[in-house]
């Protein structure tokens, strides 16, 4: 069965330093990957998604990812994080039949000064 | 361009009411898909429709629930009798077609009194 795990429930950082969120996907064929982005009240916005060629992606807001598949990973990094980062982020992978989205239970990103 | 348009954004309902939440899928989708999202969660996968037809329902409760999408006008999500574990953010996105970005709307957050 397809699943997404999100190791990390909260994470803070300090404004400036660089960020890395880990998703680790569970799927039994190349897999369809998003990050999305919630603001608090908001809904969901994307960030970035793969879908098949070079594994590392460039996303809006200096979001990158790189796709590992030997780990089943899909770690979202930013060099560099702006308090305005501060939010909720998920991983998802699209299920084989490609009807519904996999989310993960999300990271909450705090930034601090 | 318009994006996934939700409403109402919020709407508190007494137990054994109905509620009805509406989306209107971004010009020119014809997929949409609900989710639900509970407090501390990620979303999880309610029912995915097209134009007229639902294709996939498999994360709906088995009763009180329905969705539809006409041929005309938004999709809509009904619940039946609400009860206080109804209560969550129920978050409605559309794409162009299968296998594609999800969009989503800003959401309806459900209080069941």
């Amino acid at each position: 069965a397809q699943s997404v795990t999100q190791p990390d429930i909260h994470i803070t950082v300090s404004e400036g330093a660089s960020l890395e969120l880990r998703c680790n996907y569970s799927y039994g064929a190349t897999p369809y990957l998003f990050w999305y982005v919630q603001s608090p009240g908001q809904g969901l916005q994307l960030l970035l998604k793969y879908f098949s060629g070079d594994t590392l992606v460039q996303g809006i807001k200096g979001f990158e990812a790189e796709f590992k598949r030997s780990q089943s990973s899909f770690n979202l990094r930013k060099p560099s994080v702006h308090w305005s980062d501060a939010a909720e982020y998920f991983c998802a992978v699209v299920s084989m039949t490609g009807n519904q989205f996999y989310f993960g239970t999300g990271t909450s990103l705090t930034v601090i000064p | 361009n318009a994006g996934v348009m939700q409403n109402p954004r919020h709407l508190v309902r007494r137990r054994g009411q109905e509620a009805r939440l509406r989306c209107s899928p971004m010009k020119g989708h014809s997929h949409v898909y609900w989710y639900r999202q509970l407090p501390e969660e990620g979303l999880k996968f309610m029912v995915y429709l097209q134009k007229e037809n639902i294709i996939d329902e498999s994360g709906m409760p088995k009763e009180r629930f329905s969705a539809e999408f006409p041929k005309e006008g938004p999709s809509i999500l009904r619940i039946q009798q609400v009860v206080r574990g109804d209560s969550a953010a129920y978050f409605c996105a559309s794409s162009l077609q299968g296998i594609d970005i999800q969009y989503f709307g800003a959401g309806t957050r459900l209080s069941v009194l």
